[in-house]
């Protein structure tokens, strides 16, 4: 079965400063990886996803991923944040780009002026 | 990037009513559509697989004869809540899925179902 962990529920950073989101995941073949944003009461918007290639993958709003499947890892990373970053993040794993995905509890990030 | 509309995308009903909620595909054609659901504070959890033209794959624990689900046309799905209940009150969430853009699923902005 797959399944995704982000062990922080929480974050607060200060704007301007570096961020990075964790996520481990769970699946028995190569996985599909994607990264969502989600602000109160909206849809979720995809800031980038990985299928295969070059393991950093590159996102909107500054956004970047690194895949490593020694650690079963895909980590969201910002080298400087902004105040409108403040949403909720969600990592999710699929079997392909069309399947079903399974979504992990997702970070709540705080952004400090 | 693709467009997945709900709507409505508010909606207040009083218990032992039915609620019908719809998620379209604005500029492409959506072989698939996933309905999602999502608690307050918590994860969207699959309810159900939606494939255009056949019935619909329900998770395990999702009441199929509760969440009703239609996928009529390419562009067009619908989830009805049959008789709805207090603890149905959550924010359903589509996305879609089509041949062309097949880069990834689209979601919708999300439906917030509140029942008295």
């Amino acid at each position: 079965a797959q399944s995704v962990t982000q062990p922080d529920i929480h974050i607060t950073v200060s704007e301007g400063a570096s961020l990075e989101l964790r996520c481990n995941y769970s699946y028995g073949a190569t996985p599909y990886l994607f990264w969502y944003v989600q602000s109160p009461g909206q849809g979720l918007q995809l800031l980038l996803k990985y299928f295969s290639g070059d393991t950093l993958v590159q996102g909107i709003k500054g956004f970047e991923a690194e895949f490593k499947r020694s650690q079963s890892s895909f980590n969201l990373r910002k080298p400087s944040v902004h105040w409108s970053d403040a949403a909720e993040y969600f990592c999710a794993v699929g079997g392909t780009n069309a399947g079903k995905s399974t979504f992990g509890d997702g970070t709540t990030l705080t952004v400090k002026p | 990037g693709a467009v997945v509309s709900q709507h409505p995308s508010w909606v207040i009903c009083k218990s032992g009513t039915s609620v019908k909620i719809e998620c379209r595909s604005l500029d492409f054609q959506a072989t698939t559509m996933f309905w999602y659901r999502q608690f307050p504070k918590q994860s969207l959890m699959l309810m159900a697989t939606s494939n255009e033209g056949s019935k619909a794959t329900y998770e395990q624990g999702v009441e199929k004869d509760k969440f009703l689900i239609n996928h009529a046309s390419l562009t067009l799905s619908t989830l009805t809540v049959t008789s709805a209940h207090p603890e149905d009150s959550s924010f359903y969430i589509c996305s879609a899925w089509g041949k062309r853009p097949s880069d990834t699923q689209y979601f919708g902005p999300g439906t917030r179902l509140t029942v008295l």
